[in-house]
């Protein structure tokens, strides 16, 4: 079974500094899906990055961006000049083909970001 | 309207009531899934429909039941609740058979058990 770990329940970071959020996996699957999500207080749970396994290049949207180790099953998430508003709970999600052809995802428990003003 | 819409946000309830959460989505997806948040635990995925089946119950007891009348609503009925099933209720959807599609989430319904 695929595994989704954060190992750090909690980070913090300064306004404008830069700080990474680590996620790792466990699969025997070579073609599969990598998210970030981020869920602020309001509760919504919103996608803020993907990377296909197949794809070397690291994907970036704006100040976010990943570092993406297939060989090592890492997947990190850096945020630059990090704003107030970043302040939420991310989740690392893993996605591939399950029996059947559904892809069930999988999620890690969550990294609390405390932004500092 | 666009998105997944989830009502109630919030519902408060006795162990002996009978009620039921709404998710609606409006995005031509073809999958559904409805997740469970507790505080200090991981998010448990409880079932997942895709093209109006369900293809995964995970360990669920009874006194939940999902029904996916079609593919943009997904209802979870609640019966002789216990205070521990108090928790963030949040439904998603996405494009199966897609793994690039990421899930889409509502805004969850708080529920509370007395």
């Amino acid at each position: 079974a695929q595994t989704v770990t954060q190992s750090q329940p909690e980070m913090s970071v300064q306004e404008a500094e830069t700080v990474t959020l680590s996620c790792t996996y466990d699969t025997s699957e070579s073609d599969y899906y990598l998210f970030w999500y981020k869920q602020p207080p309001s509760r919504q749970m919103i996608l803020v990055i993907r990377q296909e396994a197949y794809k070397q290049q690291n994907a970036t949207e704006n100040r976010f961006s990943v570092n993406f180790q297939k060989a090592a099953k890492s997947f990190s998430l850096k945020i630059s000049d990090s704003q107030l508003g970043d302040a939420a709970m991310y989740f690392c999600a893993y996605r591939s083909p399950q029996s059947g052809g559904s892809y069930i995802p999988t999620f890690g428990r969550g990294t609390s970001l405390i932004v500092h003003p | 309207e666009t998105g997944v819409t989830q009502t109630p946000r919030h519902l408060v309830m006795g162990m002996t009531n009978k009620k039921s959460l709404k998710c609606e989505q409006h995005l031509g997806h073809n999958a559904m899934y409805w997740y469970k948040q507790s505080a200090k635990k991981p998010l448990e995925l409880m079932f997942v429909y895709s093209l109006e089946e369900r293809v995964e119950n995970n360990s669920v007891p009874s006194r939940f039941s999902p029904e996916c009348p079609n593919s943009s609503h997904l209802f979870l009925h609640l019966h002789t609740l216990q205070p521990e099933d108090s928790a963030l209720y949040l439904c998603a959807s996405s494009q199966d058979f897609l793994p690039s599609s990421p899930l889409h989430f509502g805004n969850g319904t708080r529920l509370t058990v007395t």
